[in-house]
């Protein structure tokens, strides 16, 4: 069964300090995987989107990895703000079907403390 | 930004009713998608369309229904609304790369929160 899980379900932190957001994924075929920032009561934003032959890709202070041997996938963010408080979804597409089908994460709560 | 818009933001409205979110992209986009969200669950496709006059239903049944007649416009529409039916629903669009199995970039729009009391 192709599933995305993502943890921690919520994580708090102090504003300055840098986390990771992990996510697992047993889509197959792989086609690519996306991370998005939603703010409370918006429609998500796409931060990356990686493909197969991507280890690392950033967009400024935040930098995810893809392991496609594992099937694991981290964001990381540095120097966190207060505006970085947010969901972050991890969102994984196949090439097994006709709609390059995305499967998503339920998505990690982010809270940033001054 | 991404040029995608929906309206209403918020609605509440009385069991019954009919009601009609509206999606529409200034970016040309040729697929177009309507996805459910509740809170701390992940989103669910409940239509998409490849452009005009293409409709499909998603992996998640829903008794809306939506059109498209134009490539910018992709209205949903609930003819009957109810209780169960309150929660956020998030248009986004994509281009279209001419691989229907590759889903580009999504753009989302800010999302309709719709409570049926």
């Amino acid at each position: 069964k192709n599933q995305v899980e993502q943890s921690p379900q919520s994580l708090i932190i102090l504003e300055g300090k840098n986390c990771t957001l992990q996510c697992n994924y047993t889509v197959s075929p792989f086609s690519n995987l996306r991370w998005y920032k939603q703010d409370t009561g918006r429609g998500p934003v796409s931060l990356t989107i990686m493909t197969f032959s991507e280890n690392t890709k950033s967009n400024g202070r935040y930098t995810a990895t893809l392991d496609a041997d594992t099937k694991q996938s981290s964001l990381h963010i540095t120097a966190s703000q207060l505006s970085d408080s947010a969901s972050y979804i991890c969102v994984v597409s196949d090439r097994g079907s006709t709609l390059g089908r995305l499967y998503f994460g339920r998505g990690t709560q982010l809270t940033v403390w001054p | 930004e991404a040029d995608i818009y929906q309206t209403p933001r918020y609605l509440v409205i009385g069991t019954g009713k009919k009601i009609t979110l509206e999606c529409s992209q200034t970016m040309g986009h040729d697929k177009m998608y309507w996805y459910q969200q509740d809170p701390g669950m992940e989103l669910h496709l409940i239509h998409y369309s490849y452009g005009v006059n293409s409709t499909e239903k998603g992996d998640l049944s829903s008794e809306s229904t939506v059109s498209r007649i134009r490539t910018e416009h992709f209205p949903l529409t609930l003819e009957s609304a109810r209780p169960s039916h309150t929660s956020q629903y998030l248009c986004a669009s994509s281009e279209y790369s001419g691989d229907s199995r590759n889903t580009g970039e999504l753009f989302f729009g800010e999302g309709s929160r719709l409570t049926v009391l």
